[in-house]
């Protein structure tokens, strides 16, 4: 199985400010093929299920504000948040779904400095 | 719009069964894989199983293999997952998912949680 790991696990950034989180996977997600990266990254709130920001590494999803983007291929990977929102506090999962079984990173709780 | 609503959860002792459901609506079910991922309390995201649109391929996670069956109901726009010999790990919130482009997540239900204890 592809282990995703994510750093750090828990982030405190300020309102404006840029926030950072990164993901590993143990092998590269990349398929050649079509040069496509197979990760993205998810936002959980409290309550709620996820929800999808980033696919294929870097495109984000319908409706995602542009503040958040993707970025890396290969094994290293990151999602930015350019400038932190309140409704931003949120866990954040990145995940492979290169192969199977698809495998997610244990998470990164993004909190208010 | 697309609809994933699960139902099913409740509370059950080590080594009983249940089933839960997802009933799907607002797209062609049978064009899609769908899939259960679970989260325990307090715990990260961890993909389950999986079903093809025909239900003639399934996947699961090495933890439930042998224990959940997964299948669907294309007349019924429903899946499932049939749970057995339950275990304290496996309580957790039982979330279906459906891909739109591959195996990204674009829709999830709200989830129905699943408590196995004495």
């Amino acid at each position: 199985d592809i282990v995703m790991t994510q750093s750090p696990d828990s982030l405190a950034v300020s309102l404006g400010e840029r926030a950072t989180i990164n993901c590993k996977s143990s092998q590269s997600v990349l398929y050649r093929s079509n040069n496509d990266n197979y990760l993205a990254w998810y936002q959980q709130k409290p309550g709620q299920p996820p929800k999808l920001l980033i696919y294929w590494a870097s495109t984000r999803e319908s409706g995602v504000p542009d503040r958040f983007s993707g970025s890396g291929s290969g094994t290293d990977f990151a999602l930015t948040i350019s400038s932190l929102q309140a409704e931003d506090v949120a866990v954040y999962y990145c995940q492979q779904y290169y192969s199977t079984p698809p495998t997610f990173g244990q998470g990164t709780r993004l909190e208010i400095k | 719009e697309v609809q994933l609503v699960e139902s099913g959860g409740a509370l059950v002792q080590p080594g009983g069964s249940l089933r839960l459901s997802c009933a799907a609506s607002g797209f062609t079910f049978t064009n899609y894989w769908m899939h259960w991922v679970r989260q325990a309390p307090g715990k990260g995201l961890v993909w389950v199983s999986r079903i093809n649109g025909d239900g003639s391929s399934t996947n699961y996670a090495d933890s439930v293999k042998g224990r959940f069956t997964i299948s669907r109901d294309n007349a019924k726009n429903t899946l499932y997952l049939q749970m057995n010999s339950l275990r304290a790990e496996d309580t957790a919130v039982y979330y279906c998912a459906r891909a739109v482009r591959y195996g990204d997540y674009s829709y999830w239900g709200q989830g129905t949680l699943v408590t196995v204890s004495s």
